[in-house]
């Protein structure tokens, strides 16, 4: 079985600062790993995504995460935040493969303040 | 950009209904799936779908939850006698068949915007 861990609840940050989401995870099999977004009242949206190759992802808003296996993590950063990037971050993973269900993390909360 | 679509946007339905809570997928995906987030809560798995059978469900989904595909492009999520604790957000999503080894993108799965579902 699969699990996540995120572990900030919360992230205030300042406009332009650079923010760290942290996230880890446990398999005992090989795994794709996502991130999610949900900004207020919306869906999941998919933010980035790992399945092979490099380890280090990237969005196209300026987001990146990279896959670090001995570490089991996938943090996500951004260099600099803006007050759009206010949201619920999510990580999740699944049993690599494909259609087989994601399991998700607790969320983070990103509060960008000016 | 196809989206994933859900109807309603929010329910509210007494204790002991039935309730159908409604999802487009996109058109050329053939997976799907349902997931819940009670309020405060992780999202959580409920079930998965595919050639008019469940692939894979849940702890969650018991008895009194069921899912069809009646049509060609519905995907619907039924809860037979709703208990208080079924009040959530459901979201719906959808994977296409191939994954990224064969140029597909099954591995990633879309989502639409959610039902919350309030049982009064």
């Amino acid at each position: 079985a699969q699990s996540v861990t995120q572990l900030d609840s919360q992230v205030p940050v300042f406009e332009e600062a650079p923010v760290e989401l942290r996230c880890n995870y446990s398999s005992s099999v090989s795994v794709y790993l996502f991130w999610y977004v949900q900004y207020p009242n919306q869906g999941l949206q998919l933010l980035l995504k790992y399945l092979s190759g490099s380890t280090l992802v990237e969005s196209i808003n300026g987001f990146e995460a990279e896959f670090n296996k001995s570490q089991t993590s996938f943090h996500l950063r951004k260099p600099s935040v803006h007050i759009s990037d206010t949201a619920e971050y999510f990580c999740a993973v699944t049993r690599s493969g494909g259609y087989n269900k994601l399991i998700f993390g607790a969320g983070t909360r990103l509060a960008v303040h000016p | 950009e196809p989206e994933v679509t859900q109807t309603p946007s929010h329910q509210v339905t007494q204790m002991g209904q039935e309730v159908i809570l409604r999802c487009v997928p996109i058109s050329n995906h053939l997976y799907f799936y349902w997931y819940r987030q009670i309020l405060g809560q992780k999202v959580e798995f409920l079930v998965s779908f595919y050639n008019n059978e469940i692939s894979e469900k849940s702890e969650i989904f018991d008895d009194q939850f069921s899912v069809e595909r009646p049509d060609g492009s519905n995907f619907t999520l039924k809860i037979r006698s709703t208990k208080l604790e079924d009040s959530a957000m459901y979201f719906c999503a959808s994977s296409e068949i191939g994954g990224f080894l064969s140029g597909g993108s099954g591995d990633t799965q879309y989502f639409g915007p959610g039902t919350r579902l309030t049982v009064l």
